[in-house]
C-alpha cells in the first residue's frame, strides 16, 4: 500500500527566502506525483505534475524534482513571497489511477 | 463553468439524517474521484469512476456511503444515517482521460457538519 509523508508538517519562512518542501513515497511503482496548493477553506490547486519518466518540472517561481529509485519529490519555492502562505500537498498517482496524498506542508511567510 | 463544480457549499445536517453532494466535472473529463478531508487530517479517497467502467469503491468507509455518476458526467454522494464523524470537506475532482500524465483538477469543496 502506497504512503506518501510530506516533512515538516509547517514551515515559517521570511519574506525573500527560498523553501523547500519535501514528499516522500514508499512504492515507486507511480505514474506522475503532484504538487497542489491549498487555501485555508478552499479546495485543491494543481502547481505541478512530474511524469514517471522526468526527473524536474519548472514553472515561473516554482520547481518540482522527482526521484523514483529513491521515494522522493522536493518542491522548490524561489524568492518567496507572504501570498505563497498556504498549505502545500503531494500525491502520487498509481496503478488504479488513485492519487495517496501526503498530510501537507503549512508554509507561513512573514513579511 | 470551467472548473469543477460543487454544490452545496456548506452543509449542516442533523445526525441522522441523509445527505445528498453532487458534483460537475469539467466538460469531456471523464475521471472523477471523491475525496474526503476531515479538520486538520490529510485527504482521504473514497471513490474513483472512468467512464463506463466499474467504479473503485475501495475507500468507501461504510455502507452508509455509496456515489453514483450519471450519463458519465455528474456525480453524486450520498451518504445515509449521517454520524458525527462524518464531518469534513468532501472534495470532488476530474480529469480527461485515463492517460497517466493527466492533471487532476479539484472542486472547492462542500463542507459537511453533522450536529
Amino acid at each position: 500500500k502506497q504512503e506518501v509523508t510530506q516533512i515538516p508538517a509547517a514551515l515559517s519562512v521570511p519574506e525573500g527566502e527560498n523553501l523547500v518542501l519535501n514528499c516522500s513515497f514508499t512504492d515507486s511503482a507511480i505514474y506522475n506525483l503532484q504538487w497542489f496548493r491549498q487555501d485555508p477553506g478552499k479546495g485543491l490547486t494543481s502547481l505541478l505534475l512530474i511524469q514517471s519518466s522526468q526527473r524536474e518540472q519548472t514553472s515561473g517561481r516554482l520547481n518540482a524534482s522527482l526521484d523514483k529509485s529513491s521515494g522522493r519529490s522536493t518542491l522548490y519555492i524561489a524568492a518567496s513571497q507572504p501570498g505563497d502562505s498556504a498549505t502545500y500537498l503531494c500525491a502520487a498517482k498509481a496503478a488504479g489511477n488513485k492519487l495517496t496524498f501526503g498530510g501537507g506542508t503549512r508554509v507561513l511567510v512573514k513579511p | 463553468g470551467a472548473g469543477v463544480s460543487q454544490s452545496p457549499s456548506n452543509k449542516v445536517t442533523e445526525k441522522g439524517k441523509d445527505v445528498e453532494l453532487r458534483c460537475d466535472p469539467i466538460s469531456g473529463h471523464t475521471a472523477l474521484y471523491w475525496y474526503r478531508q476531515s479538520l486538520g487530517q490529510g485527504l482521504e479517497f473514497l471513490i474513483y469512476f472512468q467512464g463506463n467502467s466499474a467504479p473503485d469503491k475501495s475507500g468507501l468507509p461504510s455502507d452508509r456511503f455509496s456515489a453514483e455518476r450519471t450519463g458519465g458526467s455528474v456525480s453524486t454522494l450520498t451518504i445515509q444515517r449521517t454520524q458525527q464523524e462524518d464531518s469534513a470537506v468532501y472534495l470532488c475532482a476530474s480529469s480527461s482521460d485515463r492517460g497517466t500524465g493527466n492533471t487532476i483538477y479539484f472542486g472547492e469543496g462542500s463542507w459537511l457538519t453533522v450536529v
